[in-house]
């Protein structure tokens, strides 16, 4: 593809559910990471992979929240019984030190 | 102290004028760092990468990087006002991979 895509763009979603927040990097990105980002603040990092492993997943939350990278390409955040502070944009960046790293668009998560 | 710290702002500079952001990383092993330009609501952009001391140019902007002092800056020169956004420095320690550290960005406003 031309970029970095994320879906769904826009998830609602109740308390206690569970969701699925998918990243499809662009061709030859060797290094994914996945950041949180809530209104008006920075960028939190969660979670990166290098081809499918995942050297540094130290900020990821809470053991509700998992992620994974297959063929070393598309990777799903997921995040088990959401609470409300889990409502964010959640971003993937994929990419090489060596050429910088592209983001997608982000998913909107709103747990209500 | 914070792995990566950027001038606090918000930064208000008149159209025209030169525009100074400045960032400084705590990991001295760190390897290459990026700015990147966020607009509200948007995802980050990439609009520069440095690895080596000194400076580097593209169009009106100008990263500097002085790893002695684990300092980089970037220069807008001739600023508009569409470069109002919030500009965040990255940091990543590896030459091919590793963990992208962001700081919290700082926010400029380039008024008329």
């Amino acid at each position: 593809g031309a970029g970095v895509s994320q879906s769904p763009s826009n998830k609602v979603t109740e308390k206690g559910k569970d969701v699925e927040l998918r990243c499809d990097p662009i061709s030859g990105h060797t290094a994914l990471y996945w950041y949180r980002q809530s209104l008006g603040q920075g960028l939190e990092f969660l979670i990166y992979f290098q081809g499918n492993s995942a050297p540094d997943k130290s900020g990821l939350p809470s053991d509700r929240f998992s992620a994974e990278r297959t063929g070393g390409s598309v990777s799903t955040l997921t995040i088990q019984r959401t609470q409300q502070e889990d409502s964010a944009v959640y971003l993937c960046a994929g990419g090489a030190s060596y050429y910088g790293y592209t983001f997608g668009s982000g998913t909107r998560l709103t747990v209500v | 102290q914070k792995e990566v710290e950027q001038n606090s702002g918000p930064l208000s500079v008149p159209e025209g004028a030169i525009a100074s952001l400045n960032c400084t990383y705590s990991d001295r092993g760190s390897q290459s760092f990026f700015w990147y330009r966020q607009y509200s609501g948007k995802s980050p952009e990439l609009i520069m990468f440095i690895y080596s001391n000194g400076d580097k140019e593209d169009g009106r902007f100008t990263a500097q990087l002085n790893k002695a002092s684990q300092y980089v800056s970037l220069l807008i020169r001739d600023s508009q006002p569409s470069d109002s956004a919030t500009y965040l420095c990255a940091v990543i320690r590896g030459t091919s991979y590793g963990k992208l550290t962001f700081g919290q960005g700082t926010i400029l406003t380039v008024h008329p």
